[in-house]
């Protein structure tokens, strides 16, 4: 069956570093790939979107790069920020259908 | 983007009643979704509501427990019927915007506890 594997444990770092957050994907062949942050009590808000003819996608201080050989997504935050802490969910979605599977997420907190 | 409200944000109910969540966007929109997500967990599909035809329920939901009505673009409701503790959960509407179908907008979410 479909798997999707996000590190289940909090990722604890130091304010400026870089955050690096996994997606591993098994039983899957998605066409795209997208990340959403969600807070506490609150929806999921879209982030970054990275097809699979796209090595790596950039936004600002984000980063996510898609090998799918490896079949794993990566996410980074660069110079974090205690703002950044929250839940990052990895989101692939099949060819020819617009509705993504979900990850149970990675907490990420940033400490000053 | 898609700005996206739903009512009621929380709600305690007792068991064996219905709790009926709406969800209004502020544009037309082809497609919406609604997501369950319980404690923890991550967000799993409940069904995709059609306007003007019967919603699209995924494996394990079924329309007598989750009752969707989609009366226009930009307005749909989910009921869920019969509560049970088990029922208490985030429920979520999302919407796609895009002709590519490639980013969701999601509401605030409903909280529902059940008693």
């Amino acid at each position: 069956s479909q798997k999707i594997e996000q590190n289940s444990e909090a990722l604890n770092i130091q304010e400026g570093k870089t955050a690096t957050l996994t997606c591993n994907y098994t039983n899957y062949s998605p066409a795209y790939l997208q990340w959403y942050r969600q807070d506490p009590g609150r929806g999921p808000v879209f982030l970054l979107l990275i097809r699979e003819n796209e090595k790596e996608k950039r936004k600002e201080r984000l980063k996510v790069t898609f090998d799918t050989t490896l079949k794993q997504s990566l996410f980074h935050i660069t110079a974090s920020q205690p703002a950044d802490s929250a839940t990052y969910l990895c989101a692939p979605v099949s060819g020819g259908s617009y509705i993504p599977t979900f990850g149970r997420g990675t907490s990420l907190i940033v400490h000053p | 983007s898609a700005v996206i409200s739903q009512k009621p944000s929380r709600d305690i109910c007792q068991r064996g009643t219905s709790l009926t969540i709406q969800c209004q966007v502020d544009s037309q929109v082809t497609m919406m979704f609604w997501y369950r997500q319980q404690p923890g967990q991550s967000l799993t599909l409940i069904a995709t509501a059609n306007q003007g035809s019967e919603a699209t329920y995924e494996s394990g939901f079924v329309i007598d427990k989750f009752p969707i009505s989609r009366p226009n673009l930009t307005f749909s409701t989910l009921t869920v019927s019969n509560m049970s503790p088990e029922d208490s959960s985030i429920y979520l509407c999302s919407v796609v915007t895009s002709g590519r179908g490639d980013t969701q907008y999601f509401g605030p979410g409903t909280r529902l506890t059940v008693l």
